[in-house]
């Protein structure tokens, strides 16, 4: 079953470019791999959605080298509304109609002016 | 309509009452789901519901109790519950069991603040 690993916290200035990256070893051949941005006590926002290589949105990219055992979530020229926790969730199938759907303890990011 | 509501927005409630968290999408999702937060920490998965028929119920406690009338709503019914059941109640929803496809993920209400008193 895969299970991700992300940093705890990441600090970042304004106006740089931020790369967060989450470890899923145990990565399944239909799993997707989807990160979240979530602000204090509302729920989680979907920010982009991969499979392999590369993928590209208005707010971010998602990086997905070939054995898909990692990825990393690119955020351009951050801004302080960027302060926020992120994570990487991948959907598991267990079996028998079964759904690991975990998310990992996720990245606080804080965006320094 | 791109969203998820949950009502209500904030709840307290004594360790002997019956109360229900509800939460409603018109987006055509077919997947809905229940996950509970504590300060801090990630969305704990609670419950799961695959059209209409729950897929996944993660070893949650029967003072917890799901209920899904049909494909745009989903209910939580809460009784004699604990302190320690206190949290962050989200609820989401997708267009398929794995929030994979060309739905993109899931989309999340804005949550419903429980506090057990």
């Amino acid at each position: 079953l895969a299970k991700t690993t992300q940093p705890i916290s990441m600090d970042s200035y304004e106006g740089q470019e931020v790369n967060i990256t989450c470890s899923h070893n145990n990565i399944a051949t239909n799993d997707y791999i989807t990160w979240y941005q979530q602000f204090p006590s509302q729920g989680p926002r979907f920010i982009i959605q991969g499979y392999k290589t590369k993928v590209t949105n208005e707010v971010a990219s998602l990086f997905i080298p070939a054995d898909r055992k990692s990825s990393t979530l690119s955020l351009p020229r951050v801004s302080l509304s960027d302060t926020a926790v992120y994570y990487c969730l991948v959907g598991t199938y267990s079996g028998a109609g079964s759904y690991q759907l975990t998310f990992g303890k996720g990245t606080k990011l804080s965006v320094i002016p | 309509d791109t969203e998820v509501t949950q009502t209500p927005k904030h709840l307290v409630m004594g360790m002997t009452n019956k109360k229900s968290l509800k939460c409603e999408q018109h987006m055509g999702h077919r997947a809905m789901y229940w996950y509970k937060q504590k300060a801090k920490k990630p969305p704990e998965l609670m419950f799961v519901y695959s059209y209409e028929k729950l897929s996944i119920n993660e070893s949650v406690p029967s003072r917890f109790s799901p209920e899904c009338p049909n494909s745009s709503l989903l209910n939580l019914h809460l009784h004699a519950l604990q302190p320690e059941d206190s949290a962050l109640y989200l609820c989401a929803s997708s267009l398929g069991p794995l929030g994979t496809g060309s739905g993109g993920g899931y989309t999340f209400g804005s949550g419903t603040r429980l506090t057990v008193v």
